[in-house]
């Protein structure tokens, strides 16, 4: 069991807009603005998408947003494409011992 | 340009250490600041990560694991080294190493990863 809690799975149709959660506690989501969102694809590495609650990376479109209230971290995808399609975690740092936490990843289908 | 590289066995038997490499280059882990982390993600399964080593030498350990992994670096060969003992089948996973900016806790460049399957 995964110490953030996401959901399994979420759809959307091209074009429109999807929201993915990311449920923590206060000891990481609540305390601290250490949240950050991974796309991955099949195979593939994950690749940084959001980090720091809200921060984008260069190079990442301006679709993907991120936001955090209470012990919930979210990742919004706006215009979804065809290749948003993949797995997503939400990750945070937590002030215990473990330091770092994910989620347990929520795929993506976009129908 | 980062790039980081996995290296290591692919398949290791119960009992004994696994030992990974990691090779990277584009940033120098004796800079202020500068971390890399491994992580680890058996197969169809979530992401966990397991330690990091710090620009300064500082370490930290998933407590999970803390008893049986060590990260070392070799600043001079840009290299950071996973060794995880008494390895069991459910270390069977693709383990990567990332760049981690150490205050921000977030891992802005990965390697391909790694997989380790362990089995007698």
């Amino acid at each position: 069991q995964s110490a953030l809690t996401q959901p399994a799975s979420v759809s959307g149709s091209p074009g429109q807009s999807i929201t993915i959660s990311c449920t923590g506690t206060s000891s990481d989501v609540g305390t601290y603005n250490l949240v950050s969102w991974y796309q991955q694809h099949p195979g593939k590495a994950p690749k940084l998408m959001i980090n720091e609650v809200t921060k984008r990376p260069s190079g990442i479109s301006n679709r993907f947003s991120g936001s955090k209230s209470g012990n919930t971290a979210s990742l919004t995808i706006s215009g979804l494409q065809a290749e948003d399609e993949a797995d997503y975690y939400c990750c945070s740092y937590t002030g215990t011992s473990t330091y770092v936490v994910f989620g347990g990843g929520t795929r993506l289908t976009v129908l | 340009q980062v790039t980081l590289r996995e290296s290591g066995p692919a398949q290791v038997e119960p009992k004994q250490t696994l030992r990974l490499t990691c090779s990277f280059s584009g940033f120098s882990l004796s800079t202020s600041g500068m971390s890399v982390s491994w992580i680890r993600q058996p197969p169809g399964k979530a992401l966990e990560w397991l330690g990091r080593i710090d620009w300064d030498d500082d370490k930290n350990y998933n407590t999970s694991l803390r008893t049986r992994l060590t990260i070392s670096k070799d600043t001079s060969r840009n290299q950071v080294v996973l060794t995880l003992t008494n390895v069991d089948p459910v270390d069977t996973a693709t383990y990567y190493c990332a760049r981690m900016w150490a205050a921000w806790y977030y891992f802005d460049y990965w390697g391909q990863g790694t997989l380790v399957t362990v089995s007698s």
